[in-house]
């Protein structure tokens, strides 16, 4: 399969507890984006990388989450201190960067907060 | 705040009939357009791009780009129970800008 993979599928924690979560790209795009989706929404934009670098982050992203993407290849999605609010579909999304940007998703990590 | 209108629906069609979904957006300076297939509990699909005005088809489906209305539709031809599904609105602005996603309209295409 070589599209995009996320882990885990699903994550429940209790308030307060920090979770990871872990993007695999489409092996030749430079480029990961990170969304968060809640019922009867569209995707909302976090944060994105071109290789390595950080590019942009959403006023959506608070200082409890931090994403990474160290050699520019997986990305990773910690959330800490987490809060009710938090409980949500993150979804990953990669591309080759180019003009027309077409995005495609992996199958998300949906999270519950208890 | 660049926005993403879509009727929330739900669109109901009955099987066979054209399926017309709808998009404005407010950044006039967008310069891609997409349109994604969400079933419930999955993902977003890619299923039509378009960039430049006019019409789009690939397969049952067209994509339809009015930059001056700052509108973009998508048809669905011979719509089927598996067309069922809510169907997201995605524009790109300028340079490294995100995707900016409407809430989705729900069809449901009845058999």
């Amino acid at each position: 399969d070589t599209g995009v993979s996320q882990d885990p599928r699903h994550k429940i924690t209790k308030r307060g507890q920090n979770v990871t979560f872990r993007c695999d790209p489409i092996s030749e795009h430079n480029r990961l984006y990170w969304y968060r989706q809640t019922l009867g929404q569209g995707p909302e934009f976090l944060t994105y990388f071109q290789n390595e670098a950080q590019l942009e982050k959403s006023r959506l992203l608070s200082d409890r989450f931090s994403a990474e993407r160290p050699k520019g290849s997986f990305s990773t999605l910690e959330i800490q201190r987490t809060e009710q609010g938090d409980s949500a579909m993150y979804l990953c999304a990669s591309t080759q960067a180019s003009a027309y940007n077409e995005q495609f998703f992996g199958p998300g990590t949906r999270l519950t907060v208890l | 705040q660049k926005e993403v209108e879509q009727n929330s629906g739900p669109l109901s069609v009955p099987e066979g009939a054209i399926a017309s979904l709808n998009c404005t957006y407010s950044d006039r300076v967008s310069q891609s357009f997409f349109w994604y297939r969400q079933y419930s509990g999955k993902s977003p699909e890619l299923i039509m791009s378009i960039y430049s005005n006019g019409d789009k088809e690939d397969g049952r489906f067209t994509a339809q780009l009015n930059k001056a209305s700052q509108y973009v539709s998508l048809l669905i031809r011979d719509s089927q129970p598996s067309d069922s599904a809510t169907y997201l609105c995605a524009v790109k602005g300028l340079g490294n800008t995100p995707l900016v996603f409407g809430k989705g309209t729900r069809l449901s295409v009845i058999a």
